[in-house]
């Protein structure tokens, strides 16, 4: 199974707040995991990625969290703002050949 | 500057008027992929190519085809387009053996009238 299920669809934060976002996997094959932003009109952009053997990675206000006996994997933005709004990808990649994305979430950062 | 371009960024046609949306990338990678983007179900992998010549399907290939004949350029083709491949389309490379995720373009939003 090559799915990546990611929740929620939306979010609406405070500034200032945390935003969590979650993504769960069933292929143990997966070697890295990417997360994207996305801003209307653009492409997706890689934000923050990890590899399996970390349990957590942090770079700036964004951390990646992962749990490999569960397979999930969570990317929190500590102080969020609003310039933070945007769609949110997580993605698994299945031999450096094919990446698998989540549906999305999409961000709202309240001023 | 190192970069995806996509052409062209908007496109409205008509069922089964064969189309082509250009991909090229300037920094020399040897992957390159092509992704379409609807409401609800993210990105999902149409066809990849990892050198030239080479080229695979992704998760959704069908009414698709791609060829790769030189480095810089991966075209995607719609032969007889219909309204069910109205969406957004992004061109993606990376280098091969790299896993960082690669660079996007910008899309392509396709829509079959």
């Amino acid at each position: 199974q090559q799915q990546v299920k990611q929740s929620p669809q939306s979010l609406i934060v405070q500034k200032g707040g945390i935003s969590i976002i979650n993504c769960a996997y069933e292929n143990t094959a997966f070697d890295y995991f990417p997360w994207y932003q996305q801003f209307p009109g653009k492409g997706p952009a890689l934000l923050i990625a990890i590899r399996p053997d970390v349990s957590e990675k942090k770079e700036g206000r964004f951390t990646i969290s992962f749990n490999k006996s569960a397979k999930q994997f969570s990317l929190h933005i500590m102080d969020s703002q609003p310039g933070d709004s945007a769609t949110y990808f997580c993605a698994a990649d299945f031999w450096s050949e094919k990446l698998v994305f989540g549906k999305g979430t999409k961000l709202t950062v309240n001023p | 500057e190192a970069q995806v371009t996509q052409n062209p960024r908007y496109l409205i046609t008509v069922t089964g008027k064969k189309l082509t949306v250009t991909c090229s990338q300037n920094m020399n990678h040897e992957y390159m992929s092509w992704y379409r983007q609807d409401p609800g179900l993210g990105l999902r992998q149409i066809y990849y190519s990892m050198n030239v010549e080479v080229t695979d399907k992704g998760d959704v290939p069908e009414g698709y085809k791609v060829s790769r004949k030189e480095k810089r350029n991966f075209p995607l083709i719609l032969e007889s387009p219909s309204p069910n491949q109205t969406s957004l389309y992004f061109c993606a490379s990376r280098a091969t053996g790299t896993t960082y995720g690669g660079n996007f373009g910008p899309g392509t939003r396709l829509t079959v009238t």
